[in-house]
């Protein structure tokens, strides 16, 4: 079956330092790969994402690249900003897009 | 585009009590939502798949008789709760995907329950 596994948290960094979350995952077919990020007291909002190996997906100055040698889709950010502050969530989509699979949520918090 | 509406944010019922939740796809239609629990420390569990037409798909351990999924047109999925107890209080969120990449799956801001 399919599985995410992301670095537990919480994850806290100072503000203007360099982000990575990790995240690995198992999958039986060939999977579309997401991050997700839920800030305090919503939903999930997509974040990015990628769909085929070697694929970089980007959005508001975070990246995270489709490593298919690897099982591995890490965010990244170069210079995190105290709004970053949310948890993160890692997931894939098998062939179909028929549901999605979560890791755990990594919490991400940035001081001043 | 994709936006996925849920209603209400926010409910507070008394314990024996049911609580309707409302999952709407405002700008597509949705032959399938998902709705997911959220316990403490943010991990995610999916409830059930929600089926336009057809009966719910539910996983493993949760109760379809006390977690009752109704998705009669394309656009609206209802979860109700029914005879709620402190126990089922959560953050509960509701989830389409409008099969488009551009999107990838669209969730709603979610429902916390309080059951007192």
């Amino acid at each position: 079956g399919n599985s995410v596994t992301q670095m537990e948290g919480p994850v806290t960094l100072s503000e203007e330092a360099f982000l990575t979350i990790n995240c690995t995952y198992t999958a039986t077919g060939y999977p579309s790969l997401f991050w997700y990020v839920q800030y305090p007291g919503e939903g999930l909002q997509l974040l990015l994402k990628a769909t085929k190996a070697d694929d970089k997906g980007s959005n508001k100055g975070f990246e995270a690249t489709y490593r298919k040698e690897t099982t591995s889709f890490h965010l990244e950010k170069g210079s995190v900003q105290v709004s970053d502050s949310a948890v993160y969530f890692c997931a894939l989509s098998d062939i179909g897009y028929s549901t999605l699979t979560f890791g755990k949520g990594t919490m991400l918090l940035v001081s001043p | 585009g994709a936006v996925v509406s849920q209603h209400p944010s926010r409910v507070i019922c008394k314990s024996g009590t049911s609580v309707k939740i409302e999952c709407r796809s405002l700008d597509f239609q949705a032959t399938t939502m998902f709705w997911y629990r959220q316990f403490p420390k943010q991990s995610l569990m999916l409830m059930a798949t929600s089926n336009e037409g057809s009966k719910a798909t539910y996983e493993q351990g949760v109760e379809k008789d006390k977690f009752l999924i109704n998705h009669a047109s394309l656009t609206l999925s209802t979860l109700t709760v029914t005879s709620a107890h402190p126990e089922d209080s959560s953050f509960y969120i509701c989830s389409a995907n409008p099969q488009d990449l551009n999107y990838g799956y669209t969730f709603g801001s979610g429902t916390r329950l309080t059951v007192v």
